[in-house]
């Protein structure tokens, strides 16, 4: 079984720029959660997409958006990059709400 | 403000002895907790849960403990081996709200041959 998959694994940006970073689920995985992780901190939660719809959404600003595609992968918009953006964002899904989460590895986001 | 809080940033143990990891939660709504480890460069890997029913489960070599009135958990690794050196985080879910995981900053695990 694949596991969750992300693209791509290093992303180069300056301030001011927009990045796009891409998660495929595991199999038959309809949820799709995405954490920010700055350095030295935890897992911020960022976003949770299920059946193609939002669920629910953590305290970032509205330049951090998404969608989930019909085949239930996902991608994750950052508008008007910010040094603070700098971060591992993580990609995991699961197959309902009330199970473990699976991670991705991440992509590195580095605003120059 | 920390909901989930993980006290120490790092623990170095001899391989072979037990390695204990402390989490504690503010959140009296929890009610589901998790242990992850993550590798460098790799995405954090579920590890073992535990139900605010229970105050004890098990999946070999490592154990986890809850202690609800002082709101706080523990990860016990028994024997400790070199290739458990990773980062752990505790997550705590609240199964009457979002089902989001809110995750402590983690403990760095040294494990030494």
């Amino acid at each position: 079984e694949a596991g969750v998959t992300q693209s791509p694994t290093h992303l180069i940006k300056t301030r001011g720029q927009q990045a796009t970073l891409r998660c495929s689920p595991i199999s038959g995985h309809t949820s799709v959660y995405w954490y920010q992780q700055a350095l030295g901190l935890g897992l911020q939660f960022l976003l949770w997409y299920d059946e193609g719809e939002e669920r629910n959404r953590g305290n970032f600003p509205p330049r951090f958006s998404g969608r989930q595609f019909p085949n239930y992968s996902s991608e994750l918009n950052v508008n008007a990059l910010e040094l603070e953006d700098s971060a591992l964002y993580l990609c995991a899904s699961s197959l309902t709400p009330y199970q473990p989460q699976h991670f991705g590895d991440g992509t590195r986001l580095s605003i120059l | 403000d920390q909901q989930v809080k993980q006290n120490s940033p790092s623990l170095s143990v001899q391989e072979g002895r037990i390695s204990i990891l402390n989490c504690d939660y503010t959140n009296s709504m929890f009610d589901y907790f998790l242990w992850y480890k993550k590798y460098p460069a790799e995405g954090p890997t579920f590890l073992i849960s535990i139900s605010s029913i229970k105050d004890k489960n098990e999946d070999g070599r490592f154990t986890v403990f809850l202690n609800k009135s002082a709101k706080h958990l523990s990860l016990h690794i028994v024997p400790s081996q070199p290739g458990d050196s990773a980062v752990y985080f505790c997550a705590a879910i609240s199964s009457g709200g979002s089902y989001i995981p809110t995750f402590g900053r983690g403990t760095s695990l040294i494990v030494h041959p």
